[in-house]
């Protein structure tokens, strides 16, 4: 069965704290995606990238970065995070295009930042 | 740019009803059209899409969809709801605009009571 797996399920950090999110995939996908998740607001693209070493900024990427140095995984990072970043955030990968079974998602991190 | 509305924040129905989630898009052309379910604390799940074709299509669960282009709606349909369908579900359009990045709805959460 393929999977995105998202490393951690909940998470609880300080504020101004560097927090990475780790996100991997078995699927040999060339495209992977960062979003998060906010009651009212729906999913809000953060990052996403398209192959290794490379990245596109989404419609919310202030206050994070990202990292892809091998295909399988995507690396989001918050550089000092605040409270305004508690959240859930999920991980998806596709294959380019990505119209033939849509996208893959993981079980997200609920991240919590005091 | 492409748009998704869902109205509905929260449908409710009793278990064995026929059952519908509204969505519709303002994107030109011919969309990329995808429904997708999230069960609690877990990622999105793939349920099914329009690309082309029929106007009807199935997916998985028992769920079905109708794509109207006059009315720019993609309703998720199912005839007989269960308890278990009880989820937050997402419309996204995945039109090309050269990416198929896609556009998220704000979700609708759908209540099946026994």
């Amino acid at each position: 069965d393929v999977k995105v797996t998202q490393s951690s399920r909940y998470l609880v950090k300080r504020t101004g704290e560097k927090v990475f999110l780790e996100c991997v995939q078995d699927m040999d996908h060339e495209n992977m995606f960062w979003y998060r998740q906010d009651p009212g607001l729906g999913l809000r693209l953060i990052y996403f990238s398209y192959d290794v070493k490379m990245k596109e900024k989404g419609d919310i990427p202030e206050g994070y970065s990202v990292s892809r140095e091998k295909k399988e995984r995507f690396s989001l990072i918050l550089e000092s995070a605040s409270t305004n970043q508690t959240s859930m955030y999920l991980c998806a990968s596709s294959l380019p295009g990505g119209t033939s079974r849509g996208y893959t998602f993981g079980s997200g991190t609920r991240l919590t930042v005091v | 740019a492409q748009s998704v509305a869902q109205p509905e924040d929260q449908v409710n129905v009793a278990e064995g009803n026929p059952l519908t989630v509204k969505c519709t898009y303002s994107v030109s052309g011919n969309p990329y059209l995808f429904w997708y379910v999230q069960y609690p604390n877990r990622g999105l799940q793939f349920l099914l899409k329009y690309i082309t074709g029929d106007n009807l299509v199935k997916g998985s669960y028992g769920f079905e969809a109708e794509f109207n282009k006059s009315q720019t709606s993609f309703h998720l349909k199912k005839p007989s709801a269960l308890v278990s369908d009880s989820a937050l579900y997402f419309c996204a359009d995945q039109t090309s605009g050269g990416s198929y990045i896609p556009t998220f709805g704000r979700g609708t959460s759908l209540i099946v009571h026994p």
